[in-house]
């Protein structure tokens, strides 16, 4: 299994700036996923973040919104940009290795608050 | 496409009393089915997954769960429940031939009583 860590673990925000989240794991992973879940609810997925490629979106998410960095097979990025109170949720990164295992490992997630 | 479903949006049992978590799912082809548990403040956490095979699975904490094809239903089971048990509990499926994309259930809290 791969431990996955995340940074910052939460932060309360102002309406219009932007957050980068950083997701660093302990081993090299193909896929890298970014989740957003509301308290109690369940994982929407934002997108897929692939090492050497752009990353790949879920109908309702845009880059200008949500831009991901990948710069190599352990880190990750995801900035919220221009962000509003509706963007208050908790963002989990997670990881799964094609071929090797079927299953995913996620991060203790950000808990983001927007004012 | 595909989609999970978990009717129970909670679950009550008594401590060492068996419990059950259902999970219905539906997918275009064959499935993958995990199950994953939140406890409060922490990330989800890997408990068990369907592959092939048996279709009763075992995993961690002493849970398992049992595939059933012709009810496409994938439920969690544990025969005696801790206190410590007591989570937010997701299924999630993915089709074998559907690349890596998880579907996941909108969850279960299960709340164990002492």
């Amino acid at each position: 299994s791969a431990v996955i860590s995340q940074k910052p673990s939460r932060d309360i925000c102002q309406r219009g700036t932007s957050l980068t989240i950083q997701c660093q794991v302990d081993s090299q992973v193909t896929m890298m996923f970014w989740y957003r879940q509301q308290p109690g609810q369940s994982l929407t997925l934002i997108a897929t973040a692939n090492q050497g490629s752009e990353a790949t979106y879920e109908s309702g998410f845009v880059i200008d919104k949500f831009p991901i960095s990948r710069p190599n097979l352990t880190f990750s990025t995801l900035t919220v940009s221009n962000m509003s109170p509706e963007d208050s949720s908790i963002y989990l990164c997670s990881v799964g290795e094609t071929g090797l295992s079927y299953e995913q490992y996620f991060g203790p997630g950000t808990r983001l608050t927007v004012t | 496409a595909q989609s999970v479903a978990q009717p129970e949006d909670q679950v009550n049992v008594a401590e060492g009393n068996p419990l059950t978590v259902k999970c219905t799912y539906s997918v275009s082809g064959n499935p993958y089915l995990f199950w994953y548990v939140q406890y409060p403040n922490r990330g989800l956490q890997f408990l068990l997954k369907y592959i092939t095979g048996d279709n009763l699975v075992k995993g961690s904490y002493g849970f398992e769960a049992e595939f059933n094809k012709s009810q496409t239903s994938f439920h969690l089971k544990k025969p005696s429940a801790l206190v410590s048990d007591s989570a937010l509990y997701f299924c999630a499926v993915r089709e074998k031939t559907g690349g890596f994309k998880t579907i996941f259930g909108a969850g279960t809290r299960l709340f164990v009583k002492a």
